[in-house]
């Protein structure tokens, strides 16, 4: 059965501190995707990568940055959190050639104070 | 650039009753189209997809929707509602022939169904 997890439900950070957000498969897909969902915005692309070390900016990729060393590893970083990047993160992977459709794993909330 | 438009963002039928999601997109070329559900503190599951063929697709759960070219439309339906319905359900295209597969998502529609 596909799988995507993510480090944290939850999470509380304070402005300003560094902020990583963990996503894994278990599924050798070569494509992740990192989105943010907020009311009524439906969900915007971050930044999403085609394969190891690779990474493409999303529609909103301000004030965050991924890393992708293994292929089943994609992680979410925010150099310095600030209060509106307070919203929920979900990580998606998808087999490459694919029809588009992509796993998506729980969702991180994320809270900046 | 691809746009998706999900009219309401909260929808309310009883239970039994018929459900009717709106979905409309912009393209002048027939993009991918999907449907994805998100339950209470759950990430997005596929619900139904259409690439190709047949226009009238079946999901899981007894939800169905139907790719109206003309109307650029993929409106979602379930004959009766079901309390376990209850959900928040995204529209999503990708372009055909874009390598990417990028997804645009609608703003989402929440379904409450009542007792």
């Amino acid at each position: 059965d596909v799988k995507v997890t993510q480090s944290s439900r939850y999470l509380v950070k304070r402005t300003g501190e560094k902020v990583f957000l963990e996503c894994v498969q278990d599924m050798d897909h070569e494509n992740m995707f990192w989105y943010r969902q907020d009311p009524g915005l439906g969900l915007r692309l971050i930044y999403f990568s085609y394969d190891v070390k690779m990474k493409e900016k999303g529609d909103i990729p301000e004030g965050y940055s991924v890393s992708r060393e293994k292929k089943e590893r994609f992680s979410l970083i925010l150099e310095s959190a600030s209060t509106n990047q307070t919203s929920m993160y979900l990580c998606a992977s998808r087999l490459a050639g694919s029809h588009g459709t992509q796993y998506f794993g729980p969702g991180t909330r994320l809270l900046v104070l | 650039a691809q746009s998706v438009t999900q009219l309401g963002s909260h929808v309310s039928v009883s239970e039994g009753a018929l459900v009717l999601l709106r979905c409309n997109y912009s393209s002048s070329v027939p993009p991918y189209l999907f449907w994805y559900v998100q339950y209470p503190n759950q990430g997005l599951q596929l619900l139904l997809k259409y690439t190709t063929g047949a226009t009238l697709v079946k999901g899981i759960n007894g939800f169905e929707a139907e790719f109206k070219k003309s109307e650029t439309s993929f409106h979602l339906t379930k004959p009766s509602a079901h309390m376990s319905d209850a959900a928040e359900y995204f529209c999503a295209v990708s372009d055909r022939g874009n390598a990417g597969n990028m997804l645009t998502f609608g703003g989402g529609t929440r379904l409450m169904v009542k007792p």
